[in-house]
């Protein structure tokens, strides 16, 4: 059965600082892995998506990377903005025939100015 | 495009009350879920479905029924609430083409507690 962690489940930082953050998942046999924020009280919007024959995809400030072998993936964002204190949750999809996702619990960032 | 919306945005029900989650896309996508979000977690997956009259069991069914009459809508249905079903729900789409790049779209949640 697919497990997926994320850590860490919190993270403050100072405006400015580059971080990254980690997501780690047990079944290799992925089909994509996706990177979506949460803003309180709202739901889902999607930033990322790494299909399972790719390695890396980047939006602006953001690049997530996808290593299989290993089970993991990370996120990192440049230049952290208050604007992108979120929550930002990973999920795998293991079945393109359902496009059913398999969530980590969450890294609750805070940027401070 | 409304694209994935959801009502009621907030309910307050009594242990054993019946209520349904309402749940449209206008995306013409195929395939559709019900997820549970419970505080500091991440989402469960309650139900889905890959087509009109096709729906399927996910990580976290039990007190909970779903019909898919149309491609549009995708309803949830509390037969006997329970205060464990006190959570945030949310309903997303997909285009359901099979491709690799495909995501899911998310509507903006039902917060719902059990009393």
């Amino acid at each position: 059965k697919q497990e997926v962690t994320q850590i860490p489940a919190a993270l403050s930082v100072p405006e400015g600082e580059n971080l990254v953050l980690n997501c780690s998942f047990t079944d290799s046999a992925i089909y994509n892995l996706q990177w979506f924020r949460q803003d309180p009280g709202k739901g889902l919007t999607s930033l990322l998506l790494i299909q399972s024959s790719q390695r890396e995809q980047t939006s602006g400030r953001l690049n997530a990377s996808l290593d299989k072998s290993s089970g993991r993936s990370t996120l990192y964002i440049a230049a952290s903005q208050p604007g992108d204190s979120a929550t930002y949750l990973c999920a795998g999809a293991q079945s393109y025939n359902t496009d059913k996702l398999i969530f980590g619990t969450g890294t609750r960032l805070q940027v401070f100015p | 495009n409304a694209g994935v919306t959801q009502t009621p945005k907030f309910r307050i029900l009594k242990i054993g009350q019946s209520m349904t989650l309402q749940c449209a896309q206008d995306m013409n996508h195929n395939y559709m879920y019900w997820y549970r979000q419970d505080p500091g977690m991440g989402l469960k997956l309650i139900y889905y479905s890959v087509g009109a009259g096709i729906t399927d069991k996910g990580e976290v069914p039990n007190g909970y029924n779903v019909s898919r009459s149309t491609t549009e809508d995708f309803p949830l249905r509390l037969e006997l609430a329970a205060p464990s079903q006190t959570s945030v729900y949310f309903c997303a789409s997909s285009l359901g083409l099979g491709r690799a790049e495909d995501t899911q779209y998310f509507g903006p949640g039902t917060r719902l507690t059990v009393l």
